[in-house]
């Protein structure tokens, strides 16, 4: 699987923007980026997913660089509830079947009133 | 907003006993998953499930682990003979395709299983 490397940890101030990256230079055509997140005591939390292009939800952005090498998880106004261990993963694209979500260390982050 | 539940959030066991641990997926997904978090570690693969069949699964998922969908709702995990080493956090997942779809996966809270 292509791997991704993420800061350990963040921190952020309450209603500020976050910009969390994520490295994935050995990515294929065919890998999806996705990002989860899990806050403490839950279990892992869908967030976005994107392929090429930047990709906008209720919860947060997705800004996917032009080589496909890294990209940008953006929480706009950053609250207490999200301090969470955030995720990202590349997720490859099957003909048929489930397949797994390989997940790494993540990036912790802090938000501070 | 549809959930995956699982039941009970806390297990606790001996060593060497059997434990099921026993999930609800959203109604209308059709792939199922089950990860576990050793405490400080990260979120493991075990085992996924599509069509009454495992899909895939991880190293981690040897011979004292088998999955099933008994009814049209439940899914369930079972450890035959459980060691020290099996205490995690086992979290259920559910999805309503696979891969080629790119659906995402939706997580229980977890049952954390305490082996004696």
């Amino acid at each position: 699987d292509a791997k991704t490397t993420q800061p350990n940890s963040m921190e952020s101030n309450e209603e500020e923007p976050v910009h969390l990256p994520c490295n994935h230079s050995t990515i294929s055509g065919t890998d999806y980026i996705h990002w989860y997140r899990q806050l403490p005591s839950q279990g892992p939390e869908y967030v976005i997913h994107g392929l090429t292009s930047n990709v906008n939800n209720r919860m947060a952005s997705l800004a996917i660089a032009e080589d496909r090498k890294s990209s940008t998880l953006i929480l706009h106004r950053a609250t207490l509830r999200d301090a969470a261990v955030y995720y990202c993963i590349l997720r490859a694209i099957l003909t048929g079947g489930g397949n797994k979500l390989t997940f790494g260390t993540g990036t912790q982050l802090k938000v501070e009133l | 907003e549809p959930e995956v539940t699982q039941t009970p959030s806390h297990q606790v066991t001996q060593m060497g006993q059997e434990v099921i641990l026993r999930c609800v997926p959203i109604s209308n997904h059709l792939y199922f998953y089950w990860y576990r978090q050793i405490l400080g570690q990260k979120v493991e693969f075990l085992v996924s499930f599509y069509n009454n069949e495992i899909s895939e699964k991880s190293e981690i998922f040897d011979d004292q682990f088998s999955v099933e969908r008994p009814d049209g709702s439940n899914f369930t995990l079972k450890i035959r003979s459980t060691k020290l080493e099996d205490s995690a956090m086992y979290f259920c997942a559910s999805s309503l395709t696979g891969g080629s779809y790119n659906s995402p996966l939706h997580f229980g809270n977890g049952t954390r299983l305490t082996v004696t």
